[in-house]
């Protein structure tokens, strides 16, 4: 049973690009989340994903944006990427959004020059 | 603002010894607490949680307490393992989760 998945593992962006990050939830998973965790800090959350509908988000600007397909992965995507944009990029997945524990990917480590 | 709070960056404990780590929340309304361990170049891996209606959860080696009144929640692990150091990071669900800087412990053989 794959858990959550997560690509591409390494990421290097230039300032202004544009980035798309790709998560699979584990199997049995509706409820996709994304965070943000910057060097010596806990993971931030940007937004959740439950029925193909952002249902919470955090303090990010709309430059991060999402998307839950169907089979229930999801995308982060982020505009405009600025320096402090570097960070690594956890996905998160569970059933539903109750009160259940989140299994997380690996992360995507994206760095901006 | 930081509704999840690690006050302790670091901790070193002998093999064999208990090791408590502390976590403080802000929010009375938060009303479920879990326990992730990280090693590096690793995602978060699901510790052990505890719901509001109780003050204790075990599973094996780690037990939580959680303290209401206080907002304070701790995580032991009896014994330690040289195998448990890793960073710690304590996370309290509201309508998402919130994530406390994380503990780096490190068990001595």
């Amino acid at each position: 049973d794959a858990g959550v998945t997560q690509s591409p593992t390494h990421l290097i962006k230039t300032r202004g690009q544009q980035v798309t990050l790709r998560c699979s939830p584990k199997s049995g998973h509706d409820t996709v989340s994304w965070y943000q965790q910057a060097l010596g800090q806990g993971p931030q959350f940007i937004f959740q994903y439950y029925e193909e509908e952002e249902r919470q988000r955090g303090n990010f600007p709309d430059r991060f944006s999402g998307h839950q397909f169907p089979n229930y992965s999801s995308e982060l995507n982020v505009n405009a990427l600025l320096l402090g944009d570097s960070a690594l990029y956890l996905c998160a997945s569970r059933l539903g959004d109750m009160n259940t524990e989140a299994f997380f990917g690996q992360g995507t480590r994206l760095t901006v020059v | 603002d930081q509704q999840v709070k690690q006050n302790s960056p670091s901790l070193s404990v002998q093999e064999g010894r208990i090791s408590i780590l502390n976590c403080d929340y802000t929010n009375s309304m938060f009303d479920y607490f879990l326990w992730y361990k990280k090693y590096p170049a690793e995602g978060p891996t699901f510790l052990i949680s505890i719901s509001s209606i109780k003050d204790k959860n075990e599973d094996g080696r780690f037990t939580v307490f959680l303290n209401k009144s206080a907002k304070h929640l701790s995580l032991h692990i009896v014994p330690s393992q040289p195998g448990d150091s890793a960073v710690y990071f304590c996370a309290a669900n509201g309508n998402q989760f919130y994530f406390g800087t994380g503990t780096s412990l490190t068990v001595i053989p």
